[in-house]
């Protein structure tokens, strides 16, 4: 079974600080993905990455960046939080561009 | 770029009951169409998908329609359990191979 893990699954931080969220992948998936999810907004892409070292921005890329180093490793990285980033976040990843996505449990974000 | 919208937002329906979610979408192009279910505490998971060259698919209690010429396609699922209770996220593949999402229902099955 393919298996996504997240740093943390609860998260408090204050305006301003720097953020890291690790997501680790166990099964040598090429394609990795962090979205966003909010109450009546679905899940939004934020950044992916269809190799090492390679990055692509999603929808609201804004306020956020990434870091591929490994096959296995997708931080996600918010350069000084801030209060409307206060969320749920979701990493993903997939074998091939059409293949399902497997995610993890997720890390709840709070901005205070 | 491609636009999911999905409806019901939350649904209610007794256990036994069937339950129907619907999504339509606006590129013509889009030519995938999965279902993830998230239930409490954990991240998506697919449950089932469409490709645009087939009209259905079941699988036991769930299946799904997809109908090109309106562009929608619905999520059924008869029978419904109590585990059936989650909330329900339809996607479909845009023109640069991303999943765009629609914004979730949340179903409520009461025994």
């Amino acid at each position: 079974d393919v298996k996504v893990t997240q740093s943390s699954r609860y998260l408090v931080k204050r305006t301003g600080e720097k953020v890291f969220l690790e997501c680790v992948q166990d099964m040598d998936h090429e394609n990795m993905f962090w979205y966003r999810q909010d109450p009546g907004l679905g899940l939004r892409l934020i950044y992916f990455s269809y190799d090492v070292k390679m990055k692509e921005k999603g929808d609201i890329p804004e306020g956020y960046s990434v870091s591929r180093e490994k096959k296995e490793r997708f931080s996600l990285i918010l350069e000084s939080a801030s209060t409307n980033q206060t969320s749920m976040y979701l990493c993903a990843s997939s074998l091939g561009q059409l293949e399902h996505l497997f995610f993890g449990p997720g890390t709840r974000l709070t901005v205070l | 770029g491609e636009n999911v919208e999905q409806h019901p937002s939350t649904l209610s329906v007794q256990e036994g009951d069937s339950a129907v979610i619907k999504c339509t979408y606006s590129d013509s192009a889009s030519n995938y169409f999965p279902w993830y279910k998230q239930e409490l505490g954990k991240g998506p998971q697919l449950i089932i998908d469409i490709r645009s060259n087939v009209g259905e698919k079941k699988d036991q209690r769930i299946a799904v329609t997809l109908n090109k010429t309106a562009k929608h396609f619905s999520l059924h699922i008869t029978e419904t359990q109590p585990e059936d209770s989650a909330v329900y996220f339809c996607a479909a593949l845009d023109n640069t191979g991303k999943l765009i999402f629609g914004q979730g229902t949340t179903l409520q099955v009461k025994p």
